[in-house]
């Protein structure tokens, strides 16, 4: 079955330090990949996609993702975090049927 | 970059009452729209597609009856909650791919999102 699955429900971080949000999807193929920021009154924003070519992505604000076929993963990675990181981050998936399937998120909580 | 707005951004209903929601792309057009539906701290899930000038396509389990979908032009599309009931109280997202007339492969950008609240 297709899905994807975000296993941190919450992290916290402190101010400064690096970031990993984990990410793994199960299908047969290479589907194409998103990161998603999702901060309060704001709508969802890409960080970042995967589609096919170098499987280093860079994104919007430092963001990073690797994408790795024999873990069926894309994780989020960012070197150092700033308090204004701290929102909600959905990993979604299109397994080609058009459909957006979106993870459960992570809650990114940055303390000082 | 591509903008989607939303409107209203939160709204409070009676039981029993009619609701609509607005989807506009402010700087661009969108054949294709997409509705989501989001309860608290869970995923987004999709609801339907909204095209325009064609009927909407319904995710398996949405009542179409109760959801109804207008994609009355090429930069709205609107949701009507009919006979809202607590149930449906809920975060409702719209997203609208950049590219006009492209496929939902292309980028989403997403509106801020409604909170309804049915009383």
């Amino acid at each position: 079955a297709q899905s994807v699955t975000q296993p941190d429900i919450h992290i916290t971080v402190s101010e400064g330090a690096s970031l990993e949000l984990r990410c793994n999807y199960s299908y047969g193929a290479t589907p194409y990949l998103f990161w998603y920021v999702q901060s309060p009154g704001q709508g969802l924003q890409l960080l970042l996609k995967y589609f096919s070519g170098d499987t280093l992505v860079q994104g919007i604000k430092g963001f990073e993702a690797e994408f790795k076929r024999s873990q069926s993963s894309f994780n989020l990675r960012k070197p150092s975090v700033h308090w204004s990181d701290a929102a909600e981050y959905f990993c979604a998936v299109f397994f080609g049927n058009e459909k957006l399937t979106f993870g459960t998120g992570t809650r990114l909580t940055i303390i000082p | 970059g591509a903008v989607v707005s939303q409107h209203p951004s939160r709204v409070i209903c009676k039981s029993g009452t009619s609701v609509k929601i607005e989807c506009r792309s402010l700087d661009f057009q969108a054949t294709t729209m997409f509705w989501y539906r989001q309860f608290p701290k869970q995923s987004l899930m999709l609801m339907a597609t909204s095209n325009e000038g064609s009927k909407a396509t319904y995710e398996q389990g949405v009542e179409k009856d109760k959801f109804l979908i207008n994609h009355a032009s090429l930069t709205l599309s609107t949701l009507t909650v009919t006979s809202a009931h607590p149930e449906d109280s809920s975060f409702y997202i719209c997203s609208a791919p950049r590219l006009a007339g492209g496929s939902s492969t292309d980028t989403q950008y997403f509106g801020p999102g409604t909170r309804l609240t049915v009383l």
